[in-house]
């Protein structure tokens, strides 16, 4: 059972390069989540989908863009990357809208470091 | 303003021996609340789902309690093992947002 499955596991990029996180789900789950952890920071929501064809922001979600590309993927998008978005992103899914009482089901994260 | 808690320190506990990881919030009224768990260089892992009007959940050796009046919940582990070594994660309903908020986490060592 794959779940929620990220790519790439690893990136190195320099400051103001461009890239596409990517992120697949095979659980035929309606929303979907993008979340950046840093120490002591916790978990915090960047973007999330609550249906194929929306997208809302969550806390931190400037300098991202994120596009719900259909019900299985949702892509998240540095434009210009800067050191501040050095970080592990992880990617989410849950059954259920957005009712929060679904848990959510996690990939295992791409590590992007940002020069 | 709002805050989730959970002890930054790790805990370090024997084997055999019942864990207990603390969540304290301020400033929410979450209908829900979660935990998770996470291995390093892993996502995190649902464990239990606990709603306000549910005092207490058990799943095997793990047991929660949600205490809306303290805003607090509890999460225990009974004759701990060392792979229940893991940073343990509690999320809730952010007020009116319908989003989970995570706190930042708590480490256990189970030593053998």
């Amino acid at each position: 059972n794959a779940g929620v499955t990220q790519t790439p596991k690893f990136q190195v990029l320099k400051t103001g390069q461009s890239m596409t996180l990517q992120c697949a789900q095979d659980m035929n789950h309606n929303s979907m989540y993008w979340y950046r952890q840093d120490p002591g920071m916790g978990l915090r929501l960047i973007y999330y989908s609550a249906s194929e064809g929306t997208t809302d922001k969550g806390e931190v979600p400037n300098g991202y863009n994120v596009s719900r590309l259909n019900k299985r993927e949702f892509s998240l998008r540095l434009e210009s990357a800067a050191p501040s978005q050095t970080s592990v992103y992880f990617c989410a899914s849950s059954e259920v809208g957005t009712l929060i009482d679904q848990p959510q089901h996690f990939g295992d994260g791409t590590r992007l470091s940002i020069l | 303003s709002q805050k989730i808690e959970q002890n930054s320190e790790a805990l370090n506990i024997q084997e055999g021996k019942t864990a207990t990881l603390t969540c304290n919030y301020t400033n929410y009224s979450p209908a829900y609340l979660q935990w998770y768990r996470q291995d390093p260089g892993r996502g995190p892992v649902f464990l239990l789902l606990i709603r306000e009007n549910e005092k207490e959940k058990r799943k095997e050796r793990l047991k929660v309690t949600f205490d809306t009046t303290l805003k607090q919940s509890l999460f225990h582990i009974t004759a701990s093992q060392p792979a229940d070594s893991a940073t343990y994660l509690c999320a809730l309903e952010g007020t009116n947002t319908g989003k989970l908020i995570f706190g930042q986490g708590t480490t256990l060592q189970v030593k053998p």
